[in-house]
């Protein structure tokens, strides 16, 4: 089983719809978890961050975390056009030398105006 | 956020031949991370480096292959060794968000092309 999974895409949603993307984990002590977004040809940036069970809200982004279930979720309200991209789920290890971070396979969103 | 500068950004080399990436940070940090992102996958790690301590690998990436340099808090560098058209991808290096500060941040990457 993979650290982290995430369905690959594409995921199409209308402009205005919402989009959901979904990432399960496999480490049930990971604590921190992070949703970055890849433009094709660009490095990944953080957009949302995640360490407690249940839902944290930025501008048009909620991040759910549900532990028990390993499952991390990202809601994008109201999708546009420059929200398609590569979305990346990552989790934070904890290991002997320090901290790293893993990522799932990206899930690709196509917004459709 | 940290700033990273990586170098260069892209490049086409010979088989059998070898690169190395630059990265160099606007602050000190602790550790340093390279990562691969092969067409069309994911990043994968593939090393942490440390100052003063030789970099720790991850499974399937060997020192041969990959030596990595970390002189002090700002700067390391990965070499790709004796390049194969499978080493086409593209090498991110990555430190963690400044105390404080939530994340990790990428360099730029380099896109490398194997022929």
């Amino acid at each position: 089983q993979k650290e982290v999974e995430q369905n690959s895409g594409p995921l199409s949603v209308p402009e205005g719809a919402i989009a959901s993307l979904n990432c399960t984990y496999s480490d049930r002590g990971s604590q921190s978890f992070f949703w970055y977004r890849q433009y094709s040809g660009k490095s990944p940036e953080l957009i949302m961050f995640i360490y407690s069970n249940g839902d944290k809200e930025d501008g048009r982004f909620t991040a759910q975390l549900n532990k028990a279930s390993q499952y991390v979720s990202l809601l994008i309200r109201d999708s546009q056009p420059s929200d398609s991209a590569t979305y990346l789920c990552a989790v934070e290890l904890y290991m002997e030398y320090g901290n790293k971070l893993v990522f799932g396979a990206g899930t690709i969103l196509r917004v459709k105006s | 956020s940290a700033v990273i500068s990586q170098k260069p950004s892209r490049d086409i080399c010979q088989r059998g031949t070898s690169l190395t990436i630059q990265c160099q940070v606007d602050s000190q940090v602790t550790m340093m991370f390279w990562y691969r992102q092969q067409p069309g996958q994911s990043l994968t790690l593939i090393a942490t480096a440390n100052q003063g301590s030789e970099a720790t690998y991850e499974s399937g990436f060997v020192i041969d292959k990959f030596p990595i340099s970390r002189p002090n808090l700002t700067f390391s560098t990965l070499t790709v060794s004796n390049m194969s058209p499978e080493d086409s991808s593209i090498y991110l290096c990555s430190v963690e968000g400044r105390t404080g500060e939530v994340g990790y941040t990428f360099g730029s990457g380099t896109r490398l092309t194997v022929v």
